[in-house]
């Protein structure tokens, strides 16, 4: 079976400052790997994903997440945080070749001005 | 990225209606169209798989007669909540798949559900 941890409930950051979302996984496999956002009562926003190549990987609004296979982690990151950045962050996985994706419970970013 | 749609975005209802959510993806056939739920301030859950032209696969404890889902076109799956009482009020979004081991899947607004 596939699961996704997110181990910080929330994470906050002064504007400005960099930021991380941690995302470790568990897949059989090699791993596709999600970041998605969901502002308050909204559906979720695509950020960025890894299937293969470069270990970074860069996606929207500046946020790139580090895939490392030997810690079987995934975290999301970004240089500078801004307020709208304030949102809550889903880490996801899927085995390849099935559809089938397991999200994490979430990371509720805030970001302080 | 391509575009999903979810209808309607809120509804009311009272205990023991039946209420329909469509989800369409709007500039992409998918064979695959997947429904989850999400409790507030909680994680999404898959509840169940939607093939066209065939039958849905379902999670395990979620109740297929009470949730049914029916995907008739590549492009529209509708989820309907039977006989919907206040524990069935929730947030459930849709998400439609492309094809192939790389596609992502592309989520819907969200359907926001609340049995009186």
């Amino acid at each position: 079976a596939q699961s996704v941890a997110q181990p910080e409930d929330q994470v906050n950051v002064a504007e400005g400052n960099p930021l991380t979302v941690k995302c470790t996984y568990s897949v059989s496999g090699n791993p596709y790997l999600f970041w998605y956002v969901q502002y308050p009562n909204r559906g979720l926003q695509f950020l960025l994903k890894y299937i293969t190549g470069d270990n970074l990987v860069k996606g929207s609004y500046g946020f790139e997440a580090e895939f490392n296979k030997s810690q079987t982690s995934f975290h999301l990151k970004k240089p500078s945080a801004l307020v709208s950045d304030s949102a809550l962050y889903f880490c996801a996985v899927r085995a390849g070749g099935y559809q089938k994706v397991t999200f994490g419970t979430g990371t509720k970013l805030q970001v302080i001005p | 990225g391509a575009v999903v749609s979810q209808h309607p975005s809120w509804v009311i209802c009272k205990s023991g209606t039946s209420v329909k959510i469509e989800c369409r993806s709007l500039d992409f056939q998918a064979t695959t169209m997947f429904w989850y739920r999400q409790f507030p301030k909680q994680s999404l859950m898959l509840m169940a798989t939607s093939n066209e032209g065939s039958k849905a696969t379902y999670e395990q404890g979620v109740e297929k007669d009470k949730f049914l889902i029916n995907h008739a076109s590549l492009t529209l799956s509708t989820l309907t909540v039977t006989s919907a009482h206040p524990e069935d009020s929730s947030f459930y979004i849709c998400s439609a798949g492309q094809s192939g081991p790389e596609g992502e899947q592309f989520f819907g607004p969200g359907t926001r559900l609340t049995v009186l």
